[in-house]
């Protein structure tokens, strides 16, 4: 069974440090790895999808990176800004599979 | 706005009771997912469906738990004799094409289900 890990599970800040998230699996057979915003009350918004055979995306501000041989990913805010401040998570789909796997997700909070 | 929307967004109802969920995907998606986010947890798989049918419902937690898209569109999860246990943030999410995993999935704001 897929199992994603997040760390840290919570973070504090001062506006404009750069930071990162990890995220590890313990099944490699993923077909892409994607990391979430998720705002109090509201829905998950995607910010960047990783296909396997990629190794980084970005998007502003945002990089994520894959390692798919190690199970880890990792996600790379620079400057971060209060409007930042939010739950963070990770999710993979294994080969062949189409439901999304998630982490527990990493708490955000950027401080002004 | 054309995104996904759910309702209610808030829900409390007393053990034993059922429920009726519902999800309206974006236009045009043909594959639509239901999640349950327990608090403090991330989101867990319930049932995907592709087109009108349930491809699968390997992440129903039992069989009170049941869901219908009939017509392809606005799905319905029903929950029989609910249990505190099934307290949980319910999302819908929705996809354009039927089983393209490379795709995005679009997630709804969730119904917020309280049982006392």
């Amino acid at each position: 069974k897929q199992e994603v890990t997040q760390i840290p599970a919570a973070l504090s800040v001062p506006e404009g440090e750069n930071l990162v998230l990890n995220c590890s699996f313990t099944d490699s057979a993923i077909y892409n790895l994607q990391w979430f915003r998720q705002d109090p009350g509201k829905g998950l918004t995607s910010l960047l999808l990783i296909q396997s055979s990629q190794r980084e995306q970005t998007s502003g501000r945002l990089n994520a990176s894959l390692d798919k041989s190690s199970g880890r990913s990792t996600l790379y805010i620079a400057a971060s800004q209060p409007g930042d401040s939010a739950t963070y998570l990770c999710a993979v789909i294994k080969n062949s599979g189409y439901a999304l796997n998630f982490g527990k997700g990493t708490s955000l909070l950027v401080t002004p | 706005g054309a995104g996904v929307s759910q309702t209610p967004s808030n829900k409390v109802t007393e053990k034993g009771k059922y429920v009726e969920l519902r999800c309206d995907p974006i236009s045009g998606h043909t594959a639509l997912y239901w999640y349950r986010q327990s608090l403090g947890q991330g989101p867990e798989f319930l049932i995907y469906f592709q087109g009108t049918g349930a491809a699968d419902d390997s992440g129903l937690p039992n069989d009170r738990f049941f869901a219908v898209r009939p017509e392809g569109s606005v799905s319905t999860l029903k929950i029989q004799r609910t249990e505190r246990g099934d307290s949980a943030v319910y999302l819908c999410a929705s996809s354009p094409q039927a089983g393209a995993v490379q795709e995005t999935q679009y997630f709804g704001p969730g119904t917020r289900l309280l049982v006392l």
